[in-house]
């Protein structure tokens, strides 16, 4: 069975500062991950994926993620904060083989932005 | 108008009643989900459906039965309410086929008294 941890479910960066989001997947098989970002009051809204094409990922809002299979890692990152992207994050993997479209999900990480 | 609409997105009710959160989708897709959505667990299946004919636990199901009425409705139930059921309840969508993403709802948040 698959798994994902997020390290982390509290991250506070200085607007401007580079974000990075951890996460670590386990998976008996190639995995399909997935970021997702929900705002307050709202639904998830997908942010990325990565589906074996290409191990560094770019998403929407300036998002980025790189697969590396030797560390199990799904690391979510952006070059320079908004104050916008404060949200809480989740990291997903879908499950084996991806035919059955379920995804797991991780803790979340909140992530707060300071002016 | 939303891909994924739930209705109600706030419910408060007491220990015992019967609820129906439904959801409704406007996308096409076969695959509908339900998830609950607690502080700190991230987001659990409780059931899933790949066409009307076909309903399936997902991880966390007891306390809970669906209905999928057709292609675009999944309706959740909960047959006699309890406290720990409180949480956030999110409907998703999504196509056939390997890696395909889900498609959210803007969640229903039920208090039970």
């Amino acid at each position: 069975a698959q798994s994902v941890t997020q390290l982390g479910s509290h991250v506070s960066v200085s607007e401007g500062a580079l974000v990075l989001l951890r996460c670590n997947y386990s998976s008996s098989v190639p995995p399909y991950l997935f970021w997702y970002v929900q705002y307050p009051n709202q639904g998830l809204q997908l942010l990325l994926k990565y589906t074996s094409a290409a191990t560094l990922v770019k998403g929407i809002n300036g998002f980025e993620a790189e697969f590396k299979k030797s560390e199990t890692s799904f690391h979510l990152t952006k070059p320079s904060a908004h104050m916008s992207d404060a949200a809480e994050y989740f990291c997903a993997v879908s499950d084996e083989g991806g035919s059955y479209g379920k995804l797991t999900f991780g803790q979340g990480t909140i992530l707060t932005v300071h002016p | 108008d939303a891909d994924v609409t739930q209705t109600p997105r706030n419910r408060i009710t007491k220990t015992g009643k019967r609820i129906m959160l439904e959801c409704s989708q406007t996308k096409g897709h076969d695959r509908m989900y339900w998830y609950r959505q607690d502080p700190g667990l991230g987001l659990r299946l409780i059931y899933y459906s790949f066409d009307v004919k076909d309903i399936n636990k997902g991880e966390i199901s007891d306390g809970y039965s669906v209905s999928r009425q057709a292609q675009a409705k999944f309706s959740l139930s909960l047959e006699s309410a309890i406290p720990n059921q409180t949480a956030l309840y999110f409907c998703a969508t999504s196509e056939r086929g390997s890696g395909q993403p889900q498609h959210f709802g803007d969640g229903t948040r039920l208090s039970i008294l």
